[in-house]
C-alpha cells in the first residue's frame, strides 16, 4: 500500500524559507489518477490546505499562500517538495503530505479525497 | 471561499452511544467533493468518508455520512473506545479546499 513520509528541518528562522520533502513508497508518484498535496495544522488550530501538484508539474495553491509557496515534483525519486518563503511564527505548524485521488466514477460523478496522509512533521519558526 | 462550520465543538459521550457530527457550508458543496477525516495525536489523519456518504477502504460500518447542499452529517452508530478523536469535514469542490474547525469527540 502507498505510504507517505515527510522530512525536513524542524526549526526554521523567521524570514527564511521552509523546505520539506514527501517521499512516496509503495506506489508511483506518476499515477494518472492522483495528485499530491500539502496540508498544515498550527498548534491548537484546524487544518489548512496549502497546495496540490500533479506529476507533470501542474500546481494549485491556496490563494492565501500563493505568493510564498512553491511545490515541485521529482519523479525520479518518487518525491514531491514544499517551499514556503519569508516564514513567520504564524507558519509554525505540523505539515502533512497526502495523496489526492481525483477521478470520475462509472456514474459520471467526480470524486476527490486526500488519502493516505503522512504522519506529519512539526516545523517551528523561531530565532 | 467556502467556510465549513462544524458543530458541536466538543461532544462528550460514552462508549456504545451514538454520535452525530454536523458540518454546515457557507454555500452549496458538490456532494461528491465532501469528506470526513479522523485525527489522533501522533498519527496520520485517516479518511473516513468521501463523496459525502461513501466509506473509505477499511472503515467500519458504524461510520456513516449523509447530507447534501450545505448540510452534512457524520454519524458513528455505536462508539468504540478508539473512536474518541477529533473529526474534520473538508470540501474539495471549490478552491481553496477548506476544512471545518473540527469536532472533538471526548469520553464522558
Amino acid at each position: 500500500q502507498v505510504q507517505l513520509q515527510e522530512s525536513g528541518p524542524g526549526l526554521v528562522k523567521p524570514s527564511e524559507t521552509l523546505s520539506l520533502t514527501c517521499t512516496v513508497s509503495g506506489g508511483s508518484i506518476s499515477s494518472s489518477n492522483y495528485y499530491w498535496g500539502w496540508i498544515r495544522q498550527p498548534p491548537g488550530k484546524g487544518l489548512e490546505w496549502i497546495g496540490t501538484t500533479y506529476y507533470s508539474g501542474t500546481t494549485y495553491y491556496n490563494p492565501s499562500l500563493t505568493s510564498r509557496v512553491y511545490i515541485s515534483v521529482d519523479t525520479s525519486k518518487n518525491q514531491f517538495s514544499l517551499e514556503l518563503s519569508s516564514v513567520t511564527a504564524a507558519d509554525t505548524a505540523v505539515y502533512y503530505c497526502a495523496r489526492v485521488a481525483d477521478y470520475y466514477e462509472s456514474s459520471g460523478h467526480g470524486v476527490r479525497y486526500f488519502d493516505p496522509w503522512g504522519r506529519g512533521t512539526l516545523v517551528t519558526v523561531s530565532s | 471561499e467556502i467556510v465549513l462550520t462544524q458543530s458541536p465543538g466538543t461532544l462528550s459521550l460514552s462508549p456504545g452511544e451514538r454520535a452525530t457530527l454536523s458540518c454546515r457550508a457557507s454555500q452549496s458543496v458538490i456532494s461528491s467533493y465532501l469528506g470526513w477525516y479522523q485525527l489522533k495525536p501522533g498519527q496520520a489523519p485517516r479518511l473516513l468518508i468521501y463523496g459525502a456518504s461513501s466509506r473509505a477502504t477499511g472503515i467500519p460500518d458504524r461510520f456513516s455520512g449523509s447530507g447534501s447542499g450545505t448540510d452534512f452529517t457524520l454519524t458513528i452508530s455505536r462508539l468504540e473506545p478508539e473512536d474518541f478523536a477529533v473529526y474534520y469535514c473538508q470540501q474539495y469542490g471549490s478552491s481553496p479546499y477548506t476544512f471545518g474547525q473540527g469536532t472533538k469527540l471526548e469520553i464522558k
